[in-house]
């Protein structure tokens, strides 16, 4: 059980060009979910959290203009890195919990980004 | 900002026990402490979570201290597939925000 899906597993695309990125909860409802990105060598970085119908709260420094959450069902939450660019390459990481306290957060396989 | 520190590396023989010690002296009350571990290009795999008592499943064992400000996740009896980064996370149970630390990068040796 507990099984998220994410998809692309990789993407590579032309600098200015973007990009979504697809969370899915397989098997449970998702209340909330959240986004990481983690650079190589690196530790996760959270980037946001995002509840089911409500705007995603974005962690400081991270710009909610160049990178659009939406979370629009139980089971599904999106990610577009707009206008990419080199510096936006990086391992991106979804989460998601279900609604009961004391569940633990359910990691996707992320996405490679690999902007030329 | 990470709340916990963790040793950044560790060996352990094959089929011994690995003891992964984990630090979060300023977690409060509310807060459970998770442990997750990464293989190189794939997301975190949940491992195991407790908030004071001691808990066990099919994978690990998690020892909380009492004054809670410390914790080891054990793994009974490493294989070669358990080497990883071991991220010890401690957050709340309502807002659940994990903020990552460095973790323990885990080499199970022959």
């Amino acid at each position: 059980g507990a099984v998220v899906s994410q998809h692309p597993s990789r993407v590579i695309c032309k600098s200015g060009t973007s990009v979504k990125i697809e969370c899915r909860s397989l098997d449970f409802q998702a209340t909330t979910m959240f986004w990481y990105r983690q650079f190589p060598k690196k530790s996760l970085m959270l980037m946001a959290t995002s509840n089911e119908g409500s705007k995603a709260t974005y962690e400081q420094g991270v710009e909610k203009d160049k990178f659009l959450i939406n979370h629009a069902s139980l089971t599904l939450s999106t990610l577009t890195v707009t206008s990419a660019h080199p510096e936006d390459s990086s391992f991106y990481i979804c989460s998601a919990r279900g609604g009961a306290s004391n569940q633990p957060q359910h990691f996707g396989d992320g996405t490679r980004l690999s902007i030329l | 900002d990470a709340k916990t520190t963790q040793p950044t590396s560790m060996d352990c023989a094959e089929g011994r026990a690995a003891n992964l010690p984990c630090n979060h002296s300023t977690i409060s009350g509310n807060e459970y402490v998770y442990w997750y571990r990464q293989i190189h290009s794939q997301g975190p795999q949940y491992i195991i979570h407790g908030l004071k008592n001691n808990e066990t499943n099919e994978m690990a064992s998690l020892i909380i201290t009492e004054d809670r400000k410390s914790s080891t996740l054990i793994l009974p009896h490493a294989t070669l597939r358990d080497t990883a980064v071991y991220y010890c996370i401690s957050a709340t149970n309502t807002g659940n925000q994990f903020y990552f630390g460095t973790g323990t990068s885990l080499t199970v040796i022959p």
